[in-house]
């Protein structure tokens, strides 16, 4: 059974930083690209980050590039985002998800609250 | 950036009514690169349809999608109760991705 399992949200002060990581199991996760895509309350969904399978390609969208960082570790199964500079508008449900291709998320983690408020 | 937008925002219908969504884009979109997708509250999109018309594992076939270069359509048969959400359009061709402002279908 596929499964991400997403951990590390919480709350963090303005301009503070967040570590979110997504485990992967029940695929071989090397061989698929990732999403991160976010949701603030009562809000639509946002994409904001791609990583390719082997790391080779990554792409942001405006709102978080120089603060955000995709990363992955093939051999961890693992998915990570690194964000510094944090702002109020960042506050959010935070998903991974895996990517069919490239941009259609096949398979989603359950999602993780990040509040940006002091 | 491509823009999406979505209509109707909530469309009432009731069960068993077919229900058609549409996502218009901007600019022109490749059919390969064209999704949608289901949200209930509290929970994570769910896959319906990529490739503008190609049904996710496990997708019952009254989701259906269609639709080429600027305007793309899902529609729903027959709407089943647990059919009543949000539902969202994404395009994957052009970086960055982007997704609609949903359509929220309701019990009417």
């Amino acid at each position: 059974e596929v499964q991400l399992v997403q951990s590390g949200g919480g709350l963090v002060q303005p301009g503070g930083s967040l570590r979110l990581s997504c485990a992967a199991s029940g695929f071989t996760f090397s061989n698929y690209n990732m999403n991160w895509v976010r949701q603030a309350p009562g809000k639509g969904l946002e994409w904001f980050s791609y990583i390719s399978s082997s790391s080779s390609t990554i792409y942001y969208t405006d709102s978080v590039k120089g603060r955000f960082t995709i990363s992955r570790d093939n051999a961890k199964n693992s998915l990570y985002l690194q964000m510094n500079s944090l702002r109020a508008e960042d506050t959010a449900v935070y998903y991974c998800a895996r990517a069919r291709g490239r941009g259609e998320g096949d398979y989603w983690g359950q999602g993780t609250l990040v509040t940006v408020s002091s | 950036e491509i823009v999406l937008t979505q209509s109707p925002g909530t469309l009432s219908l009731s069960p068993g009514e077919r229900a058609t969504l549409s996502c218009r884009a901007s600019q022109s979109v490749s059919s390969s690169d064209l999704a949608w997708y289901q949200q209930k509250a509290g929970q994570a999109p769910r896959l319906l349809i990529y490739g503008s018309s190609s049904r996710a594992t496990g997708i019952p076939d009254r989701f259906s999608g269609s639709g080429s270069g600027t305007d793309f359509t899902l529609t729903i048969s027959r709407l089943e109760p647990e059919d009543f959400a949000v539902y969202y359009c994404q395009q994957y061709g052009s970086s960055p991705w982007t997704f609609g402002q949903g359509t929220n279908v309701e019990i009417k």
